[in-house]
């Protein structure tokens, strides 16, 4: 079975500082997607940034870049220039390309951002 | 582009009462999930529907969740009875269907059940 690993909880940043936010994976999988999302209090998981494992190279979207080092299964989330509007709760998820997008998540890491 | 809808957005039951959450996913979805989150945690993947089938409930808990997807659209999700555990946010998504990169779920805001 699939597992997504946060060991971060709770992480904090300053206004305009960069910040990372970790995550491991555990699959059998060869072909297979990761994803970050972001819930803010409203609660709808909103897509941040994705990577398709057979890709070596790093998703980078605006602000948000991954480190994807497979070999480690390892999935970092990199937020640049962190906003206020960035504080919420950050979750990484997995899916096998075989799975019909079907994901496993982690549990979750609450960034706050302090002005 | 109109959002995957879910209602109620807020419900309060007692134990063993029952209760029903509605899902209108993105039009032409062919794929709809219903995840349960409970607080302080990830979402756990309950059921996933292609069109009005059912492609994996091996999460369901059976004895009390039932899920339908008539008509391969909208969806509602019951439990009955609940029990105290079953106090969580039930989020719907929805993707287009198929395999491979271009499937991204779409979720909505989800129901928050509490059970007292």
């Amino acid at each position: 079975a699939q597992t997504v690993t946060q060991s971060q909880p709770e992480m904090s940043v300053q206004e305009a500082e960069t910040v990372t936010l970790s995550c491991t994976y555990d699959t059998s999988e060869s072909d297979y997607y990761l994803f970050w999302y972001k819930q803010p209090p409203s609660r709808q998981m909103i897509l941040v940034i994705r990577q398709e494992a057979y890709k070596q190279q790093n998703a980078t979207e605006n602000r948000f870049s991954v480190n994807f080092q497979k070999a480690a299964k390892s999935f970092s989330l990199k937020i640049s220039d962190s906003q206020l509007g960035d504080a919420a709760m950050y979750f990484c998820a997995y899916t096998a390309y075989n799975a019909g997008n079907m994901l496993t998540f982690g549990g979750g890491t609450r960034l706050m951002v302090k002005p | 582009e109109a959002g995957v809808a879910q209602s109620p957005r807020y419900k309060i039951i007692e134990k063993r009462q029952s209760v029903a959450f509605w899902c209108n996913p993105i039009s032409g979805h062919a794929t709809l999930y219903w995840y349960q989150q409970i607080l302080g945690q990830g979402p756990k993947l309950l059921i996933q529907f292609q069109n009005n089938g059912v492609v994996d409930d091996s999460q369901l808990p059976k004895d009390r969740f039932s899920a339908e997807r008539l008509k391969g659209v909208d969806s509602t999700l019951k439990i009955q009875p609940a029990k105290l555990e079953d106090s969580a946010v039930y989020l719907c998504a929805s993707s287009p269907g198929g395999r491979g990169f271009d499937t991204e779920a779409f979720f909505g805001q989800g129901t928050r059940l509490t059970v007292v």
